[in-house]
């Protein structure tokens, strides 16, 4: 069974663009969850999307956005890219909200 | 909200030897997850564990739910446990993370 996937690994932007992160569950799971991990603040919790709907969100401004699509896809977009915004982004999907997390490898976000 | 702490922050072992590590949380919570963030960043999935004791090889946890507090056990420990491990509890909708505690094993 393939695990989850979040592409691209890296990536490099400068400070006002916006970028979109992708991720893809495990087969079957239909629970994303989106989480920040910078040296500072460590991982903190983003949103996350269950059945297409936003069902948490983190206290993160709003220029950090997401969705899902039927097929448990989901992306992230975050616009007017700041300095702060560098770090990893991980994703994580499970069956439900209260079952075990499964991590991607992350996007490794860089702003210049 | 919730406060997740980890001890030790940071812990080196000679390979071989075994390690605790803590996690309390301040509330009550819907479950528990142990982590490994190898030195690539990937999070491995140890245990998911609301209570009682699991083991996975060298590796134990358990977690005692009406105290607020989760163990990891490593045993014969090796170079490759070397990494960060977080603890996260489900509090609520959200998800929280501990500040992780670093783990060097040395050769």
């Amino acid at each position: 069974k393939a695990g989850v996937t979040q592409t691209p690994r890296y990536l490099i932007k400068t400070r006002g663009q916006q970028v979109t992160l992708s991720c893809s569950p495990i087969s079957g799971h239909r629970s994303v969850s989106w989480y920040q991990q910078t040296p500072g603040q460590g991982l903190q919790f983003l949103f996350e999307y269950f059945s297409e709907t936003q069902r948490n969100k983190g206290n993160f401004p709003g220029r950090f956005s997401g969705r899902q699509f039927s097929n448990s896809r989901s992306e992230m977009n975050v616009s007017t890219l700041e300095l702060g915004d560098s770090a990893l982004y991980l994703c994580a999907s499970s069956l439900e909200g209260d079952r075990p997390q499964h991590f991607g490898d992350g996007t490794r976000l860089s702003i210049l | 909200g919730i406060q997740v702490e980890q001890s030790p922050p940071d812990l080196i072992l000679q390979e071989g030897a075994n390690s605790t590590l803590r996690c309390n949380f301040s509330d009550s919570v819907n479950n528990l997850q142990w982590f490994h963030q190898n030195p690539w960043g990937q999070l491995i999935n140890l245990f998911y564990i609301p209570s009682g004791t699991k083991q996975n090889g060298r590796l134990s946890a358990t977690t005692v739910a009406t105290e607020r507090y989760s163990l990891l056990y490593i045993s014969s420990s090796q170079t490759t446990d070397s990494g960060v491990y977080f603890c996260a509890v489900r509090y609520g909708q959200n998800f929280v993370f501990g500040p992780g505690t670093r783990l060097s094993v040395l050769p």
